[in-house]
């Protein structure tokens, strides 16, 4: 079974923070996506890579960045968190090239920016 | 941007009754793939349509990609207390990147036993 971890499930940090959320799957996995999901808004994209060290924008990356230094793990970056950002964000993966794999999803972290 | 449209927002149902999401795009969609969300969990992918016309059937649930590849549809028949959670449709427009899947905003059924 694919497994996608996230480093927390619930996480309370202060406004300007710096905050780091880490995804991590088990199954050699070649694309992972972060998503942010809010009532009524469904998710939405905010970056994605297809191989180590790629990356590109998704619908709302602002105020965000990414970090995939290994092939399993991909790393979501609050430069400076504020409350807009309080939201669940959720980690995905699929196999290979193109949209046609089904994504993995994570667990989720739940992130309260006060 | 590209979006993809997805009704009902909500949808309240007493068991045993079917139940319908319809997901809308407008434009031509390379694939659709339909995912469930169980209340406090994460979406777990169901099934993906990828041929004009095509319908799949999963126990009570069918369902469907449009002719013109630009509507797909959800049918639970006979509803459990199980199939409480939000279901969301995720399709990749024609022509846009190959990675990235739009997904709609969700359809939130609850059951009533």
């Amino acid at each position: 079974d694919v497994k996608v971890t996230q480093s927390s499930r619930y996480l309370v940090k202060r406004t300007g923070e710096k905050v780091f959320l880490e995804c991590v799957q088990d199954m050699d996995h070649e694309n992972m996506f972060w998503y942010r999901q809010d009532p009524g808004l469904g998710l939405r994209l905010i970056y994605f890579s297809y191989d180590v060290k790629m990356k590109e924008k998704g619908d709302i990356p602002e105020g965000y960045s990414v970090s995939r230094e290994k092939k399993e793990r991909f790393s979501l970056i609050l430069e400076s968190a504020s409350t807009n950002q309080t939201s669940m964000y959720l980690c995905a993966s699929s196999l290979s090239w193109g949209s046609y794999n089904e994504q993995f999803f994570g667990p989720g972290t739940r992130l309260t920016v006060l | 941007g590209q979006q993809v449209m997805q009704i009902p927002q909500y949808q309240h149902v007493q068991e045993g009754e079917d139940f319908t999401t319809y997901c809308n795009s407008s434009t031509t969609l390379s694939n659709i793939q339909w995912y469930k969300q169980r209340p406090g969990g994460h979406p777990v992918f169901l099934i993906q349509l990828v041929k004009s016309g095509e319908v799949k059937k999963q126990k009570r649930l069918t369902f469907q990609f449009g002719e013109a590849k630009k509507n797909s549809s959800l049918h639970i028949t006979a509803t459990q207390t199980t199939d409480v959670g939000t279901y969301f449709c995720a399709g990749r427009p024609s022509g846009g990147s190959n990675y990235k899947l739009t997904f709609g905003k969700g359809t939130l059924l609850t059951v009533n036993p």
